[in-house]
């Protein structure tokens, strides 16, 4: 099946600081998704991004479909951005896969 | 997110027992999931369902059943041949599959 690759597993920025988040996936995919889990597992729907770029506030995503990888952005970062940030891919069969996340922790 | 809410939050399994999770949405949303996550992990797909009485099973379906009578709701029951059903359960719903997923807070279960 379809593997998501993302890169780094952990991170630790001092507020302030911008980072760059990657997520890789093996195969052609219908679309891709970024979301943010709060420390309480809540989950936010941050972008909703097949291909191109979007921005939102601090955060922009791309992804590349044709080489198969997308980056989510944060800039200027807020201990409140601390969390999880997942990427999760749907398949042509509908099925999503989750990668296994990027751990923020933004000092203050 | 609003409009989506599982119930209970917590939930304590003894062995042998099954237990239903709860999922409901008020969004109109025809496509609903299921995921379990681990600690530490991401999120793995259980079930999903694209529109009223149709369902299809996820990566790790066994020792899980799901039924979608009615649009609103999507309950998850965890069975006794779930060997490892300690997890946090998630329920998302979109608008139609390939389109954005919302979720709801999630229910943890534990088995005592």
């Amino acid at each position: 099946g379809i593997q998501v690759e993302q890169s780094p597993p952990d991170l630790i920025l001092q507020e302030g600081a911008n980072s760059t988040l990657r997520c890789n996936f093996s195969d052609s995919v219908n679309n891709l998704q970024w979301f943010h889990q709060n420390p309480w597992g809540q989950l936010i729907n941050l972008f909703y991004i097949p291909s191109g770029t979007k921005q939102n506030g601090r955060l922009s995503a791309t992804t590349v479909a044709t080489e198969r990888y997308s980056l989510l952005y944060i800039s200027s970062s807020q201990t409140t951005d601390s969390g999880v940030y997942f990427c999760a891919v749907e398949t042509g069969g509908f099925k999503t896969i989750f990668g296994a996340g990027t751990r923020l922790f933004v000092k203050a | 997110d609003g409009g989506i809410t599982q119930s209970p939050k917590y939930l304590f399994r003894k062995e042998g027992q099954n237990v239903t999770l709860s999922c409901e949405q008020n969004l109109n949303h025809d496509a609903m999931y299921w995921y379990r996550q681990d600690p530490g992990q991401g999120l793995r797909l259980i079930y999903y369902s694209q529109i009223v009485n149709d369902f299809q099973k996820g990566d790790i379906a066994e020792g899980y059943s799901v039924s979608r009578e009615k649009k609103e709701s999507f309950p998850l029951t965890v069975t006794s041949a779930q060997k490892n059903p300690t997890a946090f359960y998630l329920c998302a719903t979109s608008r139609q599959v390939n389109q954005p997923q919302h979720f709801g807070d999630g229910t943890r279960l534990s088995i005592l």
